[in-house]
């Protein structure tokens, strides 16, 4: 079940800047808990790209950057770049269902 | 540095039980504070929580299909274990183990294995 809404699509040419939105509640974003980002390149495993709301692991490019407030929480990908083509998903842990809760997931084309 | 791969049948006939292994290697599936997960996607969707066992034997389930499924850890193979009884076409997906780094209000997956595709199909 997604219980984090994000747009379906986004789209930008090379170099320009593009968000990502994840829309939660009060038993999950909005009661506290972290928001994590996964990038999903084609055929392969999720990969950590955020976590903490606004960190990101070693080896991820500082063009990713997260933040969150409220109920919500947003992806930023600065100076897009053809690699970038995947889809990237939310995560938070919700409070009422006691389950890890992901994002409807969000697909990146670059123009 | 930590990897998971899973193993396990490609096709399960409708009505019997998925069974998949997620090996750890690069560190002990013992040392530090982390819970080890199932993650599915079927096709085409998004991702599912299945759920989590810490290495004391401690389990959390997704509500959703808690009745079906059971996770194990066998410590001294370095391996945990999933489980999911009495399946049907929706669910085929495939399935990801990941490391949980956990603690008060922040939960995340990493590493995440390569995923097997598991096909529920007579």
């Amino acid at each position: 079940q997604s219980v984090l809404t994000q747009p379906p699509s986004v789209s930008g040419a090379p170099g320009q800047r593009v968000t990502i939105s994840c829309t939660g509640s009060s038993s999950n974003i909005g009661a506290g808990y972290d928001v994590h980002w996964y990038q999903q390149l084609p055929g392969t495993a999720p990969k950590l790209l955020i976590y903490g709301n606004s960190n990101r692991p070693s080896g991820v490019p500082d063009r990713f950057s997260g933040s969150k407030s409220g109920t919500s929480a947003s992806l930023a990908i600065t100076g897009l770049q053809a690699e970038d083509e995947a889809d990237y998903y939310c995560q938070s842990y919700d409070s009422s269902l006691s389950v890890y809760v992901f994002g409807t997931g969000t697909k990146v084309t670059v123009l | 540095q930590v990897q998971l791969q899973e193993s396990g049948p490609g096709l399960v006939k409708p009505s019997q039980t998925l069974s998949l292994t997620c090996t750890v290697s690069g560190g002990s599936i013992s040392s530090g504070s982390y819970y080890w997960s199932w993650i599915r996607q079927p096709a085409g969707k998004g991702l599912e929580w299945i759920g989590r066992i810490y290495t004391s034997g401690s389990t959390n389930y997704n509500p959703s299909l808690k009745s079906r499924v059971t996770i194990s850890v066998d410590t001294s193979k370095n391996q945990f274990s999933l489980k999911l009884s009495s399946v049907t076409a929706a669910d085929t997906a495939v399935y990801y183990c990941a490391r949980v780094t956990t603690s008060g209000y922040y939960h995340w997956f990493d590493p995440w294995g390569q995923g097997t595709l598991v096909t529920v199909s007579s």
